[in-house]
């Protein structure tokens, strides 16, 4: 069975701190995609990467695919209460089927 | 990105009775679209797969004749839960995906169903 494992499960923050989110695994992903949840929505696609070692920005968030693209990360720079949320890792192997972390969940507080 | 419509966004039903939930994608055409349940502070969990014009894949524990998918177009997907009782009371949300290759799944605001 793969599995998308995240950490942390939970993150409370003070506005203005740095976090990392991990997503790993022991499969290989031909690609790997972060989205954003809030509550009572549905989550928005952030990035996808492809490429191992690939490193993408967007605004104050990097994302950073393993160069064996087995495992993906998330940071924030100095974080923002617009960042809370839910923020999940999915991974596809080639087929079908995507298989979703189990989810980090932020709150960061002003 | 690509826009996903859901409606309902809430359902309030009684049990027994059946409710149908559609998903759209706005601007493109998909492929293939998923549908997922997700509990309170959990994360989503695959319900079942549908491809234009062909029968819908369930995933395991998911009852294909309580839930009913019909993918008709390649811009329309819907999910009838039947018969309805408390314990399907959950969020649903669809979501498309617009290429074979390219895993990018965009989301619709799903559905609060509330069954009294």
């Amino acid at each position: 069975t793969q599995l998308l494992e995240q950490s942390p499960q939970f993150l409370s923050i003070q506005e203005g701190e740095n976090l990392t989110v991990y997503c790993n695994s022991s499969s290989v992903f031909s690609s790997l995609q972060w989205y954003r949840q809030e509550p009572g929505e549905g989550p928005v696609l952030l990035v996808t990467v492809v490429t191992g070692g690939e490193v993408k920005k967007l605004k104050r968030l990097t994302f950073q695919f393993g160069d064996a693209r087995k495992d993906s990360s998330l940071h924030i720079t100095a974080a923002q209460p617009g960042d809370t949320g839910l923020y999940l890792c999915a991974a596809n192997t080639g087929g079908f089927k995507t298989i979703f972390g189990a989810g980090t969940r932020l709150f960061v507080k002003a | 990105g690509a826009v996903v419509s859901q409606h309902p966004s809430r359902v309030i039903c009684k049990s027994g009775t059946s409710v149908k939930i559609e998903c759209r994608s706005l601007d493109f055409q998909a492929t293939t679209m998923f549908w997922y349940r997700q509990f309170p502070k959990q994360s989503l969990m695959l319900m079942a797969t549908s491809n234009e014009g062909s029968k819908a894949t369930y995933e395991q524990g998911v009852e294909k004749d309580k839930f009913l998918i019909n993918h008709a177009s390649l811009t329309l997907s819907t999910l009838t839960v039947t018969s309805a009782h408390p314990e399907d009371s959950s969020f649903y949300i669809c979501s498309a995906r617009e290429r074979r290759g390219v895993n990018e799944q965009f989301f619709g605001p799903g559905t609060r169903l509330t069954v009294l």
